[in-house]
């Protein structure tokens, strides 16, 4: 079966550090993806991990452990503009590969300041 | 590069009309589109998989005679909801993923469209 699981709701300060987990158990494996989604829009890409390890990018960094069935997105210098849904979302192999992605539920974050 | 643009951004229609989604890639061809729909709160729920010129592929549970899914070009595919219902109306989004190598890792998501059905 497919689970994708996220924390519902998070909160921190401007300024500080959140990570944000995500464990998955699909059938088949072929990347993990974070997007950011602010109320109303769709969903802007923030990374991707398909190997073990950590992906940076800018205040953003991402993290994948296959065996663990577990990753994280890690923000670092929070700014009010962060407040967002995030999710995090598996890409499964389709036939013909066409990679489907299947979502988790999202983590609403909110930055106070 | 890699804009998705969707047509129309929010249509209020009657309960049993039909409305027609669009959704292209503008600076990219794309194979495969993907359609969503997002629920208020919830996170997006992948009703069908898009492929140019080939029937479309239903996840389990998505009527296909009611989500009627044309993907005629390799930069729009159409989402048709047939005889919508209140119970209809959500935000759907498409995605699309760019046949080139380079890109082919991502999907790159349409600014939506909300319907609501009176």
């Amino acid at each position: 079966g497919q689970n994708i699981d996220q924390p519902t709701e998070m909160t921190a300060t401007e300024g500080a550090i959140v990570q944000i987990n995500c464990t998955y158990q699909t059938s088949g494996f072929n990347g993990l993806f974070w997007y950011q989604q602010h109320a109303g829009e769709a969903p802007t890409f923030l990374s991707y991990n398909v190997l073990d390890g950590l992906e940076e990018k800018g205040r953003f960094s991402s993290f994948l452990s296959r065996s663990k069935g577990y990753s994280y997105l890690l923000l670092k210098e929070l700014q009010m503009k962060d407040s967002a849904s995030y999710l995090c979302a598996v890409r499964e192999l389709g036939s013909g590969n066409t990679g489907k992605l299947i979502f988790g539920q999202g983590t609403t974050l909110q930055v106070k300041p | 590069g890699a804009v998705v643009s969707q047509h129309p951004s929010w249509v209020i229609c009657k309960s049993g009309t039909s409305v027609k989604i669009e959704c292209r890639s503008l600076d990219f061809q794309a194979t495969t589109m993907f359609w969503y729909r997002q629920f208020p709160k919830q996170s997006l729920m992948l009703m069908a998989t898009s492929n140019e010129g080939s029937k479309a592929t239903y996840e389990q549970g998505v009527e296909k005679d009611k989500f009627l899914i044309n993907h005629a070009s390799l930069t729009l595919s159409t989402l048709t909801v047939t005889s919508a219902h209140p119970e209809d109306s959500s935000f759907y989004i498409c995605s699309a993923k760019p046949t080139d190598r380079v890109r082919g890792n991502e999907q790159f998501f349409g600014p939506g469209t909300r319907l609501t059905v009176l």
